[in-house]
């Protein structure tokens, strides 16, 4: 059975902190994605990676740094987190087309 | 910019109602739709993967139909059931591999 996991369901952090969101698959897949989703918007991608130690910026990358150091993990860094940072965070991987994704850590930054 | 654009942005209907909502797409450099569902506390989960213009995908009492030409697509729930409740997103990929979400239809089921 396909799994993406997440490993926070509920963060709650403090302005300036440095965030980090683990995401880790266990398909194999060589693509992996993070998205935010804010009330009213669609997913919106931050950064993805096509491959170990690849990444691409998205179309909402500011504020936020990736690594993927494994095939099967990808992060997501705040380096400093803000208020406007507050949100849905999604992670999916995909081999060809279908995208496979977590179940979310909502992020709350105070 | 392209822009993926659902409606309504959400929607209640009564147990056995028969519901439909859209998605509009960028025509121009399609590659493939795609139609999520995504429950509440759960992650999103795949529904269809339509490409060619005309397709027409069925899971059970839901069904999705795709016009590249016009850049819409359909999806239709016949007989909504409470455990229809959820957001819908559909998705386009373009030919540039780049995948736009729409802002998705949240659906709630009346017992």
């Amino acid at each position: 059975d396909v799994k993406v996991t997440q490993s926070s369901r509920y963060l709650v952090k403090r302005t300036g902190e440095k965030v980090f969101l683990e995401c880790v698959q266990d398909m194999d897949h060589e693509n992996m994605f993070w998205y935010r989703q804010d009330p009213g918007l669609g997913l919106r991608l931050i950064y993805f990676s096509y491959d170990v130690k690849m990444k691409e910026k998205g179309d909402i990358p500011e504020g936020y740094s990736v690594s993927r150091e494994k095939k099967e993990r990808f992060s997501l860094i705040l380096e400093s987190a803000s208020t406007n940072q507050t949100s849905m965070y999604l992670c999916a991987s995909s081999f060809r087309v279908e995208q496979f994704f977590g179940p979310g850590t909502r992020l709350t930054v105070l | 910019i392209l822009n993926v654009e659902q409606s309504p942005q959400s929607l209640h209907v009564q147990e056995g109602d028969s519901t439909n909502f859209t998605c509009s797409f960028p025509s121009s450099n399609f590659y493939a739709l795609h139609w999520y569902r995504w429950e509440t506390a759960k992650s999103p989960e795949a529904l269809f993967v339509m490409t060619l213009n005309g397709d027409e995908k069925k899971k059970g009492r839901i069904s999705a139909t795709l016009n590249t030409k016009e850049g819409y697509s359909y999806l239709y729930i016949k007989g909504s059931q409470p455990e229809d409740s959820a957001t819908y997103l559909c998705a386009c990929k373009t030919s540039y591999d780049k995948v736009i979400f729409g802002p998705g239809t949240s659906l709630s089921v009346i017992p």
